[in-house]
């Protein structure tokens, strides 16, 4: 078995501040996701990475940045944040993007 | 335009009962699903996939595929209240490239 950890747990910034959410993953897994999760509700994919050196933009990567900086870790930054982009953020991970995915316990973003 | 639609949006059953979700895809190229449930707190966990027509069971979950109509389904039977939780459907074109998309989810409440 693997385990998913995304640091940190909880996030607190300003509003137009910069902020980075970081994700390990120790399943050996190729495939990297990051998602937003607006209370209770369905997840909404920012970027994603298929291999080591790729990524992939989602549905709703404007206002985000991502790096893959090695297999096991995957980076996402909000460059300005905005109230109204608090949320839940997941990391998730798998050996191919149609396979199952692994994910963390999230990252819950506020933003004063 | 969202890919994948859920329904109900929540759901009440009593404990013992039978819990019934529905998901259907907008684009025909999309035929592989999955169902994911997520606890409150925790991040989604992958409870079961369907690629082929007709039904899969796992214990006491039963998904059904009808890829002529793009229709898939999942059934607990014998619901207990830690079933309590977000389902989410997500479906996938099978391609190596490609990635899931998540449909919004349906609340799950199981009364004891």
């Amino acid at each position: 078995g693997g385990i998913i950890t995304q640091t940190p747990k909880f996030l607190i910034g300003q509003e137009g501040q910069k902020l980075t959410l970081k994700c390990q993953q120790n399943f050996n897994h190729d495939t990297m996701y990051w998602y937003r999760q607006d209370s209770g509700k369905g997840l909404r994919l920012i970027y994603y990475s298929i291999t080591e050196n790729d990524l992939q933009k989602g549905d709703l990567s404007e206002g985000y940045d991502a790096s893959r900086e090695k297999k096991s870790s995957f980076s996402l930054t909000v460059t300005s944040a905005q109230k109204n982009e608090m949320a839940v953020f997941l990391c998730a991970s798998s050996t191919l993007t149609y396979a199952e995915q692994f994910f963390g316990p999230g990252t819950r973003l506020t933003v004063l | 335009q969202q890919k994948v639609q859920q329904s109900p949006e929540s759901l009440s059953v009593p404990e013992g009962g039978m819990a019934s979700f529905n998901c259907t895809s907008s684009d025909r190229n999309f035929q592989y699903f999955w169902w994911y449930r997520q606890h409150s707190g925790e991040g989604p966990k992958a409870l079961m996939s369907i690629f082929s027509d007709g039904d899969k069971k796992e214990g006491r979950f039963t998904a059904h595929l009808n890829k002529a109509s793009l229709h898939v389904s999942l059934h607990i039977r014998d619901s207990q209240p830690s079933d309590s939780a977000l389902y989410f459907c997500a479906a996938h074109r099978g391609s190596a490239l490609g990635r899931l998309h998540f449909g919004a989810g349906t609340q799950l409440i199981v009364i004891p």
